[in-house]
């Protein structure tokens, strides 16, 4: 199974950029994506990474460090829309994604 | 092109009833999958389908069963409703051909159980 632990919530202000980190243990990797998702709207895809490393897509990228267990997402030039909470979610060998809770980000002007 | 579409938007149910959550995509994706996103607990899987004709038990399958008898269609069925199966529930789809492999979601369905 995956245990994955990512903060509860974040604040930032608009232009400025802000860290998600996330730390997740399993049993069987296989990727780690990250979603955005608005209150009351389903979750949409942003990013996937499964070698070490940055993929970067915009202003948004997002790190990978398999050997820690650890990934993160950065979001550059925040805008007012960024406002959203945003999950990690782990992929096994099964191609089943265990998600965590997600981080809120409040984007303030 | 919709994607995936999920009916009903919202309901309120009374406890003992028996539900059917639909879901349908025009994608031809092979691999569909239900789950519920509950305050704090994020998405927790409850069953998922890799094809037609095959289903598998996700995180949280109690009280819930599903079938998939064509590619489009994954309807969830909660056989006696209950109070703690109050939750958000989206379906998601993904093109298990290699790669990403990318779950795409659909806008949900708002279930509260009396």
């Amino acid at each position: 199974g995956q245990n994955i632990d990512q903060p509860t919530e974040m604040t930032a202000t608009e232009g400025a950029i802000v860290q998600i980190n996330c730390t997740y243990q399993t049993s069987g990797f296989n990727g780690l994506f990250w979603y955005q998702q608005h209150a009351g709207e389903a979750p949409t895809f942003l990013s996937y990474n499964v070698l070490d490393g940055l993929e970067e897509k915009g202003r948004f990228s997002s790190f990978l460090s398999r050997s820690k267990g650890y990934s993160y997402l950065l979001l550059k030039e925040l805008q007012m829309k960024d406002s959203a909470s945003y999950l990690c979610a782990v992929r096994d060998r099964d191609y089943k994604l265990s998600f965590g809770a997600g981080t809120t980000v409040t984007v303030r002007a | 092109i919709a994607g995936i579409t999920q009916a009903p938007t919202s309901q309120i149910l009374a406890a003992g009833r028996r539900m059917t959550l639909r879901c349908t995509q025009d994608m031809r994706h092979n691999a569909m999958y239900w789950y519920r996103q509950d305050l704090g607990l994020g998405l927790r899987l409850i069953h998922y389908s890799n094809t037609a004709g095959t289903t598998g038990k996700g995180e949280v399958p109690d009280g819930y069963s599903v079938s998939r008898a064509n590619t489009d269609d994954f309807p969830l069925t909660l056989a006696s409703a209950v109070p703690s199966q109050t939750s958000v529930y989206f379906c998601a789809s993904s093109d298990s051909g290699g790669g990403p492999d990318t779950q795409y979601f659909g806008p949900g369905t708002r279930l509260t159980v009396l």
